[in-house]
Protein backbone atom coordinates (compact mmCIF):
# COMPACT_ATOMS: atom_id res chain seq x y z
CA UNK A 1 0.00 0.00 0.00
CA UNK A 2 0.80 3.70 -0.48
CA UNK A 3 1.89 6.01 2.43
CA UNK A 4 0.13 9.17 2.15
CA UNK A 5 0.68 11.76 4.67
CA UNK A 6 -1.63 14.85 5.11
CA UNK A 7 -0.99 17.54 7.12
CA UNK A 8 -3.03 19.11 9.47
CA UNK A 9 -4.94 16.20 10.55
CA UNK A 10 -7.60 18.50 11.43
CA UNK A 11 -8.03 22.00 12.34
CA UNK A 12 -10.34 24.63 13.85
CA UNK A 13 -10.82 27.63 10.54
CA UNK A 14 -12.37 30.83 11.29
CA UNK A 15 -14.36 31.95 8.04
CA UNK A 16 -13.27 33.94 5.38
CA UNK A 17 -9.37 32.79 6.15
CA UNK A 18 -7.53 30.61 4.09
CA UNK A 19 -5.96 27.23 4.97
CA UNK A 20 -3.52 24.83 3.26
CA UNK A 21 -3.54 21.26 3.33
CA UNK A 22 -0.05 19.77 2.13
CA UNK A 23 -0.21 16.02 0.81
CA UNK A 24 2.97 13.99 0.61
CA UNK A 25 3.33 10.59 -1.03
CA UNK A 26 6.21 7.90 -0.20
CA UNK A 27 7.16 7.87 -4.11
CA UNK A 28 6.48 9.32 -7.19
CA UNK A 29 3.04 9.46 -8.65
CA UNK A 30 1.79 10.52 -11.97
CA UNK A 31 -1.53 11.84 -11.02
CA UNK A 32 -2.67 13.02 -7.38
CA UNK A 33 -6.24 14.16 -6.22
CA UNK A 34 -8.50 16.04 -4.08
CA UNK A 35 -11.66 14.46 -2.51
CA UNK A 36 -14.17 16.51 -0.23
CA UNK A 37 -16.21 14.75 1.63
CA UNK A 38 -19.02 17.01 3.81
CA UNK A 39 -20.27 15.47 6.90
CA UNK A 40 -22.29 12.86 6.24
CA UNK A 41 -21.90 12.34 2.50
CA UNK A 42 -19.88 10.68 0.20
CA UNK A 43 -16.59 11.58 -1.66
CA UNK A 44 -16.52 14.18 -4.64
CA UNK A 45 -13.48 15.08 -6.46
CA UNK A 46 -12.49 18.40 -6.19
CA UNK A 47 -9.43 18.38 -8.76
CA UNK A 48 -6.58 16.19 -10.50
CA UNK A 49 -3.10 17.60 -10.15
CA UNK A 50 -0.88 16.69 -12.29
CA UNK A 51 3.17 17.65 -12.32
CA UNK A 52 4.39 20.10 -14.18
CA UNK A 53 0.79 21.48 -15.44
CA UNK A 54 -2.19 23.26 -13.95
CA UNK A 55 -4.97 21.03 -12.19
CA UNK A 56 -8.14 20.04 -14.19
CA UNK A 57 -11.47 20.97 -12.08
CA UNK A 58 -14.59 19.34 -11.58
CA UNK A 59 -17.62 21.09 -12.48
CA UNK A 60 -18.74 22.98 -8.97
CA UNK A 61 -14.55 23.59 -8.59
CA UNK A 62 -12.75 26.64 -8.93
CA UNK A 63 -9.48 27.62 -9.04
CA UNK A 64 -10.08 30.75 -7.11
CA UNK A 65 -11.62 28.65 -4.39
CA UNK A 66 -9.21 25.85 -4.11
CA UNK A 67 -5.95 26.37 -5.80
CA UNK A 68 -3.97 23.32 -6.23
CA UNK A 69 0.12 23.37 -6.42
CA UNK A 70 1.87 20.36 -7.63
CA UNK A 71 5.92 20.99 -7.40
CA UNK A 72 6.90 17.55 -7.68
CA UNK A 73 6.26 14.25 -8.10
CA UNK A 74 5.57 12.89 -4.34
CA UNK A 75 3.70 16.63 -3.15
CA UNK A 76 0.89 18.54 -3.31
CA UNK A 77 -0.94 21.25 -1.88
CA UNK A 78 -4.83 21.98 -1.77
CA UNK A 79 -5.86 25.50 -0.10
CA UNK A 80 -9.27 26.54 0.60
CA UNK A 81 -9.40 29.91 0.29
CA UNK A 82 -12.22 32.41 1.85
CA UNK A 83 -13.66 29.42 4.41
CA UNK A 84 -17.41 29.29 4.96
CA UNK A 85 -18.62 27.24 7.27
CA UNK A 86 -20.13 25.04 4.08
CA UNK A 87 -16.30 24.36 3.59
CA UNK A 88 -16.32 22.13 6.90
CA UNK A 89 -15.20 18.85 5.21
CA UNK A 90 -12.74 16.26 4.99
CA UNK A 91 -10.58 16.89 2.42
CA UNK A 92 -8.66 14.03 1.43
CA UNK A 93 -5.63 13.34 -0.80
CA UNK A 94 -5.34 10.05 -3.00
CA UNK A 95 -3.07 8.95 -5.43
CA UNK A 96 -2.64 4.95 -7.72
CA UNK A 97 -0.08 3.17 -6.35
CA UNK A 98 1.20 -0.58 -6.13
CA UNK A 99 1.62 -3.36 -8.78
CA UNK A 100 -2.21 -3.42 -8.89
CA UNK A 101 -2.27 0.19 -9.67
CA UNK A 102 -4.42 0.68 -6.41
CA UNK A 103 -6.07 4.09 -5.41
CA UNK A 104 -4.95 4.81 -2.09
CA UNK A 105 -6.11 7.22 0.28
CA UNK A 106 -4.67 9.55 3.16
CA UNK A 107 -6.26 9.62 6.65
CA UNK A 108 -7.64 12.91 5.20
CA UNK A 109 -7.30 16.73 6.74
CA UNK A 110 -10.77 17.62 8.92
CA UNK A 111 -11.56 20.92 8.50
CA UNK A 112 -14.01 23.01 10.50
CA UNK A 113 -14.98 26.40 9.90
CA UNK A 114 -16.69 28.79 12.53
CA UNK B 1 -13.49 11.17 16.15
CA UNK B 2 -16.19 12.49 14.33
CA UNK B 3 -18.53 10.18 12.54
CA UNK B 4 -18.90 9.66 9.11
CA UNK B 5 -22.22 9.10 7.22
CA UNK B 6 -24.50 10.02 9.47
CA UNK B 7 -27.49 9.54 7.28
CA UNK B 8 -26.15 6.50 5.47
CA UNK B 9 -28.36 3.30 5.08
CA UNK B 10 -27.38 1.12 7.92
CA UNK B 11 -26.96 -2.94 7.63
CA UNK B 12 -27.35 -4.33 11.38
CA UNK B 13 -26.05 -7.79 11.24
CA UNK B 14 -24.83 -10.33 13.90
CA UNK B 15 -21.10 -11.10 14.46
CA UNK B 16 -20.21 -14.39 13.07
CA UNK B 17 -23.02 -13.78 10.52
CA UNK B 18 -22.28 -12.55 6.49
CA UNK B 19 -23.09 -9.12 5.24
CA UNK B 20 -24.06 -8.37 1.64
CA UNK B 21 -23.60 -4.71 0.59
CA UNK B 22 -25.15 -3.44 -2.28
CA UNK B 23 -24.30 -0.94 -5.04
CA UNK B 24 -26.01 0.38 -8.22
CA UNK B 25 -23.22 1.97 -10.37
CA UNK B 26 -23.60 5.27 -13.06
CA UNK B 27 -21.64 4.61 -16.34
CA UNK B 28 -22.07 1.07 -18.10
CA UNK B 29 -18.67 2.31 -19.69
CA UNK B 30 -16.97 2.00 -16.14
CA UNK B 31 -13.94 -0.71 -16.49
CA UNK B 32 -12.63 -0.51 -12.74
CA UNK B 33 -14.52 -0.89 -9.23
CA UNK B 34 -13.46 -0.65 -5.53
CA UNK B 35 -15.09 -0.96 -2.57
CA UNK B 36 -13.35 1.20 0.38
CA UNK B 37 -14.03 0.42 4.26
CA UNK B 38 -14.12 4.08 6.37
CA UNK B 39 -13.89 4.03 10.08
CA UNK B 40 -14.57 6.56 11.91
CA UNK B 41 -12.04 9.40 12.52
CA UNK B 42 -10.03 7.92 9.37
CA UNK B 43 -9.99 7.88 5.73
CA UNK B 44 -11.42 5.36 3.03
CA UNK B 45 -9.10 2.13 3.33
CA UNK B 46 -9.05 -0.33 0.17
CA UNK B 47 -10.96 -3.29 0.39
CA UNK B 48 -10.85 -5.13 -2.88
CA UNK B 49 -11.01 -4.62 -6.25
CA UNK B 50 -12.88 -5.85 -9.23
CA UNK B 51 -12.22 -4.88 -13.22
CA UNK B 52 -15.00 -4.94 -16.20
CA UNK B 53 -13.63 -8.68 -17.56
CA UNK B 54 -14.82 -9.76 -14.98
CA UNK B 55 -18.29 -11.07 -12.56
CA UNK B 56 -16.44 -11.88 -8.97
CA UNK B 57 -13.12 -11.83 -7.44
CA UNK B 58 -12.34 -13.02 -3.42
CA UNK B 59 -10.21 -12.03 -0.86
CA UNK B 60 -9.73 -13.11 2.69
CA UNK B 61 -13.15 -13.05 3.70
CA UNK B 62 -14.29 -10.53 1.44
CA UNK B 63 -16.32 -11.50 -2.19
CA UNK B 64 -17.04 -8.82 -4.95
CA UNK B 65 -19.62 -9.06 -7.38
CA UNK B 66 -20.28 -7.43 -10.47
CA UNK B 67 -23.20 -7.35 -12.28
CA UNK B 68 -22.56 -5.12 -15.95
CA UNK B 69 -26.34 -5.75 -16.56
CA UNK B 70 -27.55 -4.46 -14.38
CA UNK B 71 -24.45 -2.03 -13.39
CA UNK B 72 -24.48 -3.45 -9.69
CA UNK B 73 -21.48 -3.87 -7.28
CA UNK B 74 -21.71 -6.21 -4.31
CA UNK B 75 -19.43 -6.63 -1.25
CA UNK B 76 -19.80 -9.76 0.17
CA UNK B 77 -18.06 -10.21 4.07
CA UNK B 78 -18.15 -13.79 5.37
CA UNK B 79 -17.91 -14.51 9.24
CA UNK B 80 -18.85 -10.78 9.62
CA UNK B 81 -16.63 -9.46 12.91
CA UNK B 82 -17.17 -6.31 15.20
CA UNK B 83 -13.82 -4.61 13.31
CA UNK B 84 -16.23 -5.01 10.52
CA UNK B 85 -18.36 -1.65 11.32
CA UNK B 86 -18.10 0.84 9.16
CA UNK B 87 -19.10 2.77 6.36
CA UNK B 88 -18.80 0.94 3.10
CA UNK B 89 -18.62 2.85 -0.34
CA UNK B 90 -17.96 1.13 -4.06
CA UNK B 91 -16.72 3.71 -6.31
CA UNK B 92 -16.30 3.43 -9.93
CA UNK B 93 -13.78 4.78 -12.40
CA UNK B 94 -15.09 5.92 -15.37
CA UNK B 95 -13.72 5.71 -19.44
CA UNK B 96 -11.98 9.23 -18.34
CA UNK B 97 -8.75 8.49 -19.29
CA UNK B 98 -7.82 9.40 -15.60
CA UNK B 99 -8.10 7.31 -12.41
CA UNK B 100 -10.54 9.72 -10.93
CA UNK B 101 -13.37 8.04 -9.27
CA UNK B 102 -16.77 8.67 -8.60
CA UNK B 103 -18.21 7.01 -5.29
CA UNK B 104 -21.36 5.68 -4.18
CA UNK B 105 -23.51 7.37 -1.34
CA UNK B 106 -21.98 4.33 1.01
CA UNK B 107 -23.73 2.05 3.76
CA UNK B 108 -23.33 2.24 7.10
CA UNK B 109 -22.31 -1.54 8.86
CA UNK B 110 -23.00 -2.36 12.02
CA UNK B 111 -22.05 -5.90 13.66
CA UNK B 112 -24.10 -6.59 16.64
CA UNK B 113 -23.24 -9.17 19.22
Amino acid sequence: SAVISQKPSRDICQRGTSLTIQCQVDSQVTMMFWYRQQPGQSLTLIATANQGSEATYESGFVIDKFPISRPNLTFSTLTVSNMSPEDSSIYLCSVKRGSGNTIYFGEGSWLTVV
Amino acid sequence: GESVGLHLPTLSVQEGDNSIINCAYSNSASDYFIWYKQESGKGPQFIIDIRSNMDKRQGQRVTVLLNKTVKHLSLQIAATQPGDSAVYFCAENPPSGTDKLIFGTGTRLQVFP
